[in-house]
């Protein structure tokens, strides 16, 4: 059981390159989560999905697409990377939604956009 | 989801025990209280949660006020595997994210 993983764990891009951060979880979770974190900050939500098929909006949503084609999978793009998505973006998931459940963590992906 | 407050930074000694207080004086009725920790380099990892009572696990105790507009998360022997950031969290249960603070920054002393 290797919870919730994340690929690839760094990658250095251009300004303007695009590329795909995957996240797969093999819990047979609904609920999937993108999060970035700034050095010294705490994790802001990205995008989230709440079942195969289905996506929404987080906080910090702009620049950002994702995608939820199997149930396992979360994917997180960026179409056109800029200085400032430079971050640790990290992956979570949970079985369904309610204030006692805890979110399971992915280790996280470093980018660097130069 | 409502807001918390934590201390920046704690400091402790190994094998002491630890208390990291957080504040949420605008706490509903509804909202669990969360604990999360993220050693250096990883990804969050839960440490406790509760409602209203006491709770106890194999990582820690979390101690709820009554009114429960504070709370405690205590570790009863600090280690310098302790060593991490600690997010004190609210959510309801129609939230669909956690809302993470800048979170309190624990050093262990050897």
């Amino acid at each position: 059981n290797a919870g919730v993983t994340q690929t690839p764990k760094f990658r250095v891009l251009k300004t303007g390159q695009s590329m795909t951060l995957l996240c797969a979880q093999d819990m047979n979770h609904e609920y999937m989560y993108w999060y970035r974190q700034d050095p010294g900050m705490g994790l802001r939500l990205i995008h989230y999905s709440v079942g195969e098929g289905t996506t929404a909006k987080g906080e910090v949503p702009d620049g950002y697409n994702v995608s939820r084609l199997k149930k396992q999978n979360f994917l997180l793009g960026l179409e056109s990377a800029a200085p400032s998505q430079t971050s640790v973006y990290f992956c979570a998931s949970t079985n369904r939604q309610g204030g006692y459940n805890e979110q399971f963590f992915g280790p996280g992906t470093r980018l660097t956009v130069l | 989801d409502a807001k918390t407050t934590q201390p920046n930074s704690m400091e402790s000694n190994e094998e002491e025990p630890v208390h990291l207080p957080c504040n949420h004086s605008t706490i509903s009725g509804t909202d669990y209280i969360h604990w999360y920790r993220q050693l250096p380099s990883q990804g969050p990892e839960y440490v406790i949660h509760g409602l209203t009572s006491n709770v106890n696990n194999r990582m820690a105790s979390l101690a709820i006020a009554e009114d429960r507009k504070s709370s405690t998360l205590i570790l009863h022997r600090a280690t310098l595997r302790d060593a991490a950031v600690y997010y004190c969290i609210l959510r309801d249960n129609y939230g669909q994210n956690f809302v993470f603070g800048p979170g309190t920054r624990l050093s262990v002393l050897p």
